[in-house]
């Protein structure tokens, strides 16, 4: 199965500081899907990559895969204390019936920005 | 609704007592997915529904957990004879359903179960 080890376990920066979070696969990446998880928001899609090399942007949070699709890191630039919360990212993984996909996860990132 | 909801959002339960928690994914999304979330752990994934399907219950811990989704509305999710490790919050997803990778999957708020 694939394994999915996000790094740090948790993170703690001051407001208006630059954060990474990286997310490496045991496994070659088809599609890796960055989640933010607030308490009683449930997830927040983010960004989706597919491409080795592929990067995305959103507002101030920059997503990117390697060459390789092994591994993938979020950005943070001039963080907030709205970017609190959980961050998650996930992988496709084949299920055996009725040819479908779901989510392999990894254990999540938890950031707190301080003021 | 605009998005994914669920209900209850929390949920606590006598050990022993069962528990069923509901669904109700985006108008239109014809496959749903349930996972489970434990303190400190990744989430889980437990059962997919794709259309009228048979579900793929691959996930599922044990035979005390059970789903059902009618037509591609409203899920249910039940657990019977409730332990404590069953503690945990249960996300409700649900997407397109076009059977290819990298579709996205939009989530519920979660209902937190709190098995005494």
């Amino acid at each position: 199965s694939q394994e999915l080890e996000q790094s740090p376990q948790s993170l703690i920066v001051q407001e208006g500081k630059n954060l990474t979070i990286n997310c490496t696969s045991s496994k070659t990446l088809y599609g890796l899907y960055w989640y933010k998880q607030k308490y009683g928001e449930g997830l927040i899609f983010l960004m989706m990559l597919q491409k080795g090399g592929e990067e995305k942007s959103h507002e101030k949070i920059t997503a990117k895969l390697d060459e390789k699709k092994q591994q993938s890191s979020l950005h943070i630039t001039a963080s907030q204390p709205s970017h609190a919360g959980i961050y998650l990212c996930g992988a496709d993984i084949e299920l055996n019936s009725n040819s479908g996909y779901a989510l392999n996860f990894g254990k999540g990132t938890s950031l707190l920005v301080t003021p | 609704g605009a998005g994914v909801s669920q209900s209850p959002s929390n949920k606590v339960t006598e050990k022993g007592k069962d528990v069923e928690l509901r669904c109700d994914p985006i108008s239109g999304h014809t496959a749903l997915y349930w996972y489970r979330q434990r303190l400190g752990q990744g989430l889980e994934f437990l059962i997919y529904f794709q259309g009228n399907s048979a579900p793929d219950k691959s996930g599922l811990p044990s035979d005390r957990f059970s789903a059902e989704r009618t037509g591609e509305s409203v899920s249910t999710l039940t657990i019977q004879r409730t332990q404590q490790e069953d503690s945990a919050v249960y996300l409700c997803a649900s997407s397109l359903g076009f059977r290819i990778p990298k579709e996205t999957q939009y989530f519920g708020p979660g209902t937190r179960l709190l098995v005494l």
